[in-house]
């Protein structure tokens, strides 16, 4: 059975950082492209970053480019994403997605998610 | 453009046939995915591709595409469809947004 589990969420005042990991299992991790995906609360989904299986492509969201890192550790089976310089609308639930696609394959549609770890920016 | 438009509500009679939309210029080239959330869940792939649905996913979903519109069709509505429904694509600049999302109620 697949399973994502998100942590490292938490209450960050602006301008500070915070790292988020999500714990994969269930399939080969790194047969699989992942990305983090974010929901304000009461708003709709947003694509926050991907990575492919080897991490050679990685991809940002507009709103998080330059801020954001998004990492993967394939021996321990780990996704992260560092967050710096966090600000107020960066607040939502943070969800750990895993791609459709297979080895060099990345096809941006995400077939499992975790359950979300939240990220609530305020001073 | 990035954008993607989706009506913010939709409603449709038990076991009736209901149409969600998904708008946006970046349709014309890739196609859109489809993901069901229900209160206090993850979101659920349901439809991605041309038309294919993930393993476990009812066969009364659909979807389909023309032109710069995405839909996703459920013939013959169950009450556990009601839910808020998000379209996803992605653009020639990288980025992979979201519809603004679809709740659709069953009467």
């Amino acid at each position: 059975e697949v399973q994502l589990v998100e942590s490292g969420g938490g209450l960050v005042q602006p301008g500070r950082s915070l790292r988020l990991s999500c714990a994969a299992s269930g399939f080969t991790f790194d047969d699989y492209a992942m990305h983090w995906v974010r929901q304000a609360p009461g708003k709709g989904l947003e694509w926050v970053s991907g990575i492919s299986w080897n991490s050679g492509s990685i991809g940002y969201a507009d709103s998080v480019k330059g801020r954001f890192t998004i990492s993967r550790d394939n021996a321990k089976n780990s996704l992260y994403l560092q967050m710096n310089s966090l600000r107020a609308e960066d607040t939502a639930l943070y969800y750990c997605a895993k791609d459709i696609g297979s080895g060099v394959i990345t096809l941006y549609y995400f077939d499992y998610w975790g359950q979300g770890t939240l990220v609530t920016v305020s001073s | 453009s990035s954008e993607l438009t989706q009506d913010p509500a939709v409603s449709v009679a038990l076991g009736q046939t209901v149409r969600i939309t998904c708008q946006g210029d970046s349709l014309r080239s890739y196609y859109a995915s489809w993901y069901q959330q229900k209160p206090g869940q993850a979101p659920v792939l349901v439809i991605y591709g041309k038309n294919n649905r993930p393993s476990g996913i009812p066969d009364r979903f659909s979807g389909s595409s023309s032109g710069n519109t995405a839909s996703l069709t459920i013939t013959g509505a169950q009450a556990e469809d009601e839910a808020d429904y998000y379209c996803n694509s992605r653009d020639s600049s990288g980025n992979h947004p979201f519809g603004g999302g679809t709740k659709l109620t069953v009467l």
